[in-house]
């Protein structure tokens, strides 16, 4: 079985600071990992996915995230804050060995707020 | 544009009423999911479906119902069994199973259904 942890529910950073929001895996196999960003009262959007490529992957809107399998991590980063980054990011897992069984497992998530 | 839609956007119902939460996608994804999001819980998965007139349970089935017979279609039934149904339902899509972006969703905005 996967999972992921993220840990901190709740992230406060000032504008234009180092935005770190951290994410951890279990899984038997090498995993796909994604993280979705989701603004109040939305479905979720995919900011970037890790897929067994590149260990560094870069999405939307500035962010980027790098798998590292010896720490088990795949925590999302952006170098510089903006007001319109304040959301609810969720971090999840699947088994791309799974073949017609690809389903996502969740994180928990975390709140991220931008303090001007 | 391509999308999800999903009807209503809110919905109140009373206790030992089954209400049925719409999920249209002309995306022409062969999968379609219904997630439960709860705060401080992330996302559960209730049902998916991966073809026409198939579906499985997810991790949290129990006092939900679902049907999928047509591709672009995949309404939930929130039935009088659930005990606690107030919360967020999020119905996704992805292409067909099996191929790498079989792992990347995409959501609907979402509907919340209150019970009174």
């Amino acid at each position: 079985a996967q999972s992921v942890t993220q840990l901190g529910s709740h992230v406060s950073v000032s504008e234009g600071a180092l935005v770190l929001l951290r994410c951890n895996y279990s899984s038997s196999v090498p995993p796909y990992l994604f993280w979705y960003v989701q603004y109040p009262n939305q479905g979720l959007q995919l900011l970037l996915k890790y897929t067994s490529a590149a260990t560094l992957v870069k999405g939307i809107n500035g962010f980027e995230a790098e798998f590292k399998k010896s720490e088990t991590s795949f925590h999302l980063t952006k170098p510089s804050a903006h007001m319109s980054d304040a959301a609810e990011y969720f971090c999840a897992v699947s088994d791309p060995t799974n073949f017609g069984n690809e389903k996502l497992t969740f994180g928990t998530g975390t709140r991220l707020t931008i303090i001007p | 544009d391509g999308g999800i839609t999903q009807s209503p956007k809110y919905l109140f119902r009373k206790e030992g009423q089954n209400v049925t939460l719409s999920c249209e996608q002309n995306l022409n994804h062969d999968a379609m999911y219904w997630y439960r999001q709860d705060p401080g819980q992330g996302l559960r998965l209730i049902y998916y479906s991966q073809i026409v007139n198939d579906f499985q349970k997810g991790d949290i089935a129990e006092g939900y119902s679902v049907s999928r017979e047509k591709k672009e279609s995949f309404p939930l039934t929130v039935t009088s069994a659930q005990k606690n149904p107030t919360a967020f339902y999020l119905c996704a899509s992805s292409p067909l199973p099996g191929l790498a972006a079989a792992n990347v969703l995409t959501f609907g905005a979402g509907s919340r259904l209150t019970v009174l």
